[in-house]
């Protein structure tokens, strides 16, 4: 199976910064690879698709790049409201659809 | 627009059995692929079954295998997974999704397997 691996696990940052976070596959995915934004007790919420396509609705501060093994997730200006835990995963390899572990971004 | 709705969860004794529902609305449910995913309390996200928009395929991580079984009934806009040998690490939210890129999440089912 393929393995996902995000980091870093959290960190710190301010409103206004522009924050990068990397998600790296065990093996080549191509593009299979979306990013997903959880809000403490909510359901979580799809943000970017195919690795860098916007979903309809989501803030163009957010911004995916990357294929085959390596991806970002870019957010520029960070906002109030982007203190969230974000989460990669792969849709590359069914039978299995794996979750990077995450990465909590909090306040600084 | 679409929305998912899903129930069942609760306390369960370890060694039980529980059926959990989700309840689709607002788009063609039978031309989408449904999953199942659940977060443990204070964890990460965890993908858990998955099955095809004909129910043709069906696919389980490690973790539930051959203790959860997970279906759908097109007709009623219905998907369900069915737990049986629960373990206290099966205590978790569950969610239903939709598709393998998961546009669409219900609010979550608690389960708790407590003795």
């Amino acid at each position: 199976d393929i393995q996902m691996t995000q980091s870093p696990p959290s960190l710190s940052a301010s409103v206004g910064d522009r924050v990068t976070i990397t998600c790296q596959a065990s093996q080549d995915i191509s593009d299979s690879l979306n990013w997903y934004q959880q809000r403490p007790g909510k359901a979580p919420k799809l943000l970017i698709y195919d690795a860098s396509n916007l979903e309809s609705g989501v803030s163009s501060r957010f911004s995916g790049g990357g294929s085959g093994t390596h991806f970002t997730l870019t957010i520029n200006t960070l906002q109030p409201e982007d203190f969230a835990t974000y989460y990669c995963q792969h849709y590359a390899d069914l039978p299995s659809l794996a979750f990077g572990g995450g990465t909590k971004v909090e306040m600084k | 627009e679409a929305q998912l709705v899903d129930s069942g969860g609760e306390l369960i004794q370890p060694g039980g059995s529980l059926r959990l529902s989700c309840a689709a609305s607002g788009f063609t449910f039978s031309s989408y692929s449904m999953n199942w995913v659940r977060q443990a309390p204070g964890k990460g996200l965890e993908w858990i079954a998955y099955i095809s928009s004909a129910s043709r395929d069906k696919y389980y991580a490690d973790s539930v295998k051959g203790r959860f079984t997970i279906s759908r009934d097109n007709a009623k806009n219905l998907l369900w997974l069915q737990m049986s040998s629960l373990r206290e690490e099966d205590t978790a939210v569950y969610y239903c999704a939709r598709g393998v890129v998961m546009n669409y999440w219900g609010l979550g089912t608690l389960v708790t397997v407590s003795s």
